[in-house]
């Protein structure tokens, strides 16, 4: 089974507006990481954030990670049309180190 | 630098027919992971190569699947005799971490279709 689990699985907001992602997953990690795809693209890195830190910003975005409840969530605020594409978190367990497990993904659609 | 490269982007094939994808990792980085992309079962990771020797191969769906990185600037995956419930999109991705994954790169992928 999948390691990391996003939810909502598709998410339609304004432009302007912020838009959250959740990401559940089920065994200790090292890293948690956040990555976008436009449709017919590969992936792109946004953030890593470690298993000691418990939030990161960068630009627009911002990810919690909540070890004790297993989870993370990534908000993009001030959302643009731009913004629309899937998101993907991913884990790194402790017991494998080189190996991240990707979520099924959130599709974000920003209305202009 | 150009990034992952990948090639070839789309492959149109018939059943039974071998396909062979190509990589090319970013400079330096010494590791070098395939995944597999298809609606039902997400991103599922096929081969992990460190250092140019497969690592963790356990992802590969059976034995017609094979992979190899014969040097640190290219990796292939070979599927032979190809069927259609390979199709999917393949994905290259490389990074320079060792030990922690870190940040990985990828390609903009392989769309495989067996008709």
């Amino acid at each position: 089974s999948q390691q990391g689990e996003e939810d909502p699985q598709a998410l339609s907001i304004q432009e302007g507006e912020n838009a959250t992602m959740n990401c559940s997953y089920k065994t200790s990690i090292n890293n948690l990481q956040w990555y976008r795809q436009n449709s017919g693209r590969g992936l792109v890195h946004l953030i890593l954030i470690r298993s000691n830190e418990r939030e990161k910003h960068s630009g627009r975005l911002r990810v919690t990670l909540d070890t004790s409840k297993k989870s993370s969530s990534l908000l993009i605020t001030a959302s643009r049309a731009a913004d629309t594409a899937s998101y993907f978190c991913a884990t790194e367990s402790l017991d494998s180190s080189y190996k991240l497990i990707f979520g099924s993904g959130t599709r974000l659609l920003v209305r202009p | 630098d150009a990034g992952v490269i990948q090639s070839p982007r789309h492959e149109v094939t018939e059943m039974g027919q071998e396909v062979t994808l190509r990589c090319k990792p970013i400079s330096g980085h010494n590791s070098l992971f395939w995944y597999r992309q298809t609606m039902m079962r997400g991103l599922e990771l096929l081969i992990y190569f460190n250092n140019n020797v497969p690592i963790d191969d356990s992802g590969m769906p059976e034995d017609r699947f094979s992979a190899k990185m014969p040097n640190a600037s290219f990796s292939t995956l070979k599927i032979q005799p190809s069927e259609p419930r390979d199709s999917a999109v393949y994905f290259c991705a490389s990074s320079s971490g060792q030990g922690n994954t870190g940040e990985l790169f990828f390609g903009e992928g392989s769309r495989l279709t067996v008709l």
